[in-house]
């Protein structure tokens, strides 16, 4: 089974400019996550998705920050304008919904805000 | 008060040591609690979990948790170099949403 897939690995970018991170979830997952993990700390939840809908975006900067997922499959993070506190790693995550099986991670995107 | 207070340590031990590492938590609510580990650069991976209270284990690791005093604890016998990674506890809240601790950071030395 193949895994959680993000790209990029890493991005640097100065302050007030835009990026982008993908994710595409382990096929027939239908919930998606996105998860922001600061230096020294746990990953911290931005957004949740079931299948196209948002089952919960309470944590995000939305001021800054947007997501979708499209069909229900990819998704997709934005940060504009990044502010130098963005910097950490996005990390993808999908699950089948059973709370046995947890979640399955992504490799995350390390986001460097200079 | 946080959800889940976890001591980042970091924690160092000589290969073949006994570690324990604790977390505890504040909703009465959870029911599963998952360990996961990270490996540096890496996202985290699912070690075990376990629901309400009890014990269980996987090889050389025990899972406990104590839900009367909010407690969450993992145990690794006959720790090894390989075992050296970030350990995060992350009880499952609604909506199948993880909430992590900080992460423990161990390093098993050789």
């Amino acid at each position: 089974e193949a895994g959680v897939a993000q790209s990029p690995r890493y991005k640097i970018i100065e302050k007030r400019q835009s990026v982008a991170f993908w994710c595409n979830p382990i096929s027939g997952h239908a919930t998606l996550y996105w998860y922001q993990q600061i230096l020294g700390q746990g990953p911290k939840l931005l957004i949740q998705f079931q299948n196209n809908g948002v089952v919960d975006d309470s944590q995000l900067p939305k001021d800054r920050f947007s997501a979708e997922r499209l069909k229900g499959v990819d998704s997709t993070l934005k940060i504009q304008p990044a502010k130098l506190e963005d910097s950490a790693v996005y990390l993808c995550a999908s699950s089948t919904g059973e709370e046995t099986y947890g979640y399955t991670f992504g490799s995350g995107t390390r986001l460097t805000v200079v | 008060q946080k959800e889940v207070e976890q001591d980042p340590g970091p924690l160092s031990v000589p290969e073949g040591a006994i570690v324990s590492l604790n977390c505890t938590y504040s909703n009465s609510a959870f029911q599963y609690f998952m360990w996961y580990r990270q490996y540096s650069r890496k996202g985290p991976e699912l070690l075990m979990y376990t629901y309400s209270s009890g014990n269980k284990e996987d090889g050389r690791f025990t899972a406990q948790v104590d839900k009367s005093s909010k407690y969450i604890s993992l145990f690794i016998r006959d720790s090894q170099p390989s075992d050296s990674a970030t350990y995060l506890c992350a009880p499952l809240g609604g909506s199948e949403k993880l909430v992590f601790g900080k992460g423990t950071k161990l390093t098993v030395n050789p």
